[in-house]
């Protein structure tokens, strides 16, 4: 069993909806982080929060909002997509955000937009 | 813009065999190199995690090297059973938390 802990595990959702992804660890870990991955392809980091606070954005588009609310919880907000935006979204976490220890990864949601 | 390679991109092997795959990135100036392996439609489980003034990491059956003159790290199997069925993958890993993947290794262990 993983011990970050995303929700939900698939969502279906129009191009004009808005809606969120949810992430939370009891770990202990400050520093979390979102991945995209497609189909066949490796993880890309999109985000980076270090002791709840946002240190890197890899130049992802607004459509996707990032949100902290504490040490333990990571929100992905999402409106207005594209069906290009449709990947495996997932949530890791590690003890801090040097690099120096493991991410831990959740099992994802699976994002379907149409 | 950091790169990293895996070889093969696939593996089939018998059970019972001990195995290698390869990993090389072009930063020279490496902090970490992660292995990881993926289940379909799972998220990444940690292996190992070799820091840049490490040259090797051990768990169990795993061993992971850090050759960084080269720009190469390997992680050898050993005795391999058809529950490490899965993608491997290895992460280029920055002092500020950034993995760089590679395209990943499918192994597949069969009876």
């Amino acid at each position: 069993d993983t011990e970050v802990t995303q929700t939900p595990k698939h969502l279906v959702m129009g191009m004009t909806n808005k809606k969120s992804l949810k992430c939370e660890q009891h770990m202990g870990h400050r520093a979390m982080y979102w991945y995209k991955q497609k189909a066949k392809k490796p993880p890309e980091l999109m985000f980076v929060y270090s002791y709840e606070k946002l240190s890197i954005n890899e130049s992802v588009p607004s459509r996707f909002s990032p949100e902290c609310p504490n040490s333990s919880l990571l929100n992905l907000h999402l409106h207005a997509l594209q069906p290009e935006d449709s990947a495996l979204y997932l949530c890791a976490s590690s003890q801090s955000g040097t690099g120096a220890s493991p991410l831990h990864f959740g099992n994802g949601t699976r994002l379907t937009v149409t | 813009k950091q790169e990293v390679t895996q070889i093969p991109a696939a593996l089939s092997v018998p059970e019972g065999e001990n195995l290698v795959l390869n990993c090389s990135f072009t930063d020279s100036a490496i902090y970490n190199l992660q292995w990881f392996r993926q289940d379909p439609g799972k998220g990444l489980t940690s292996l190992l995690l070799i820091q840049s003034s490490q040259r090797e990491q051990t768990s169990g059956r795993l061993n992971a090297s850090l050759d960084k003159s080269s720009g190469r790290s390997t992680l050898y199997i050993a005795a391999s059973q058809p529950g490490d069925s899965a993608t491997y993958l290895c992460a280029d890993g920055t002092s500020y938390g950034k993995l760089t993947f590679g395209q990943g290794t499918i192994l597949t262990v069969h009876p």
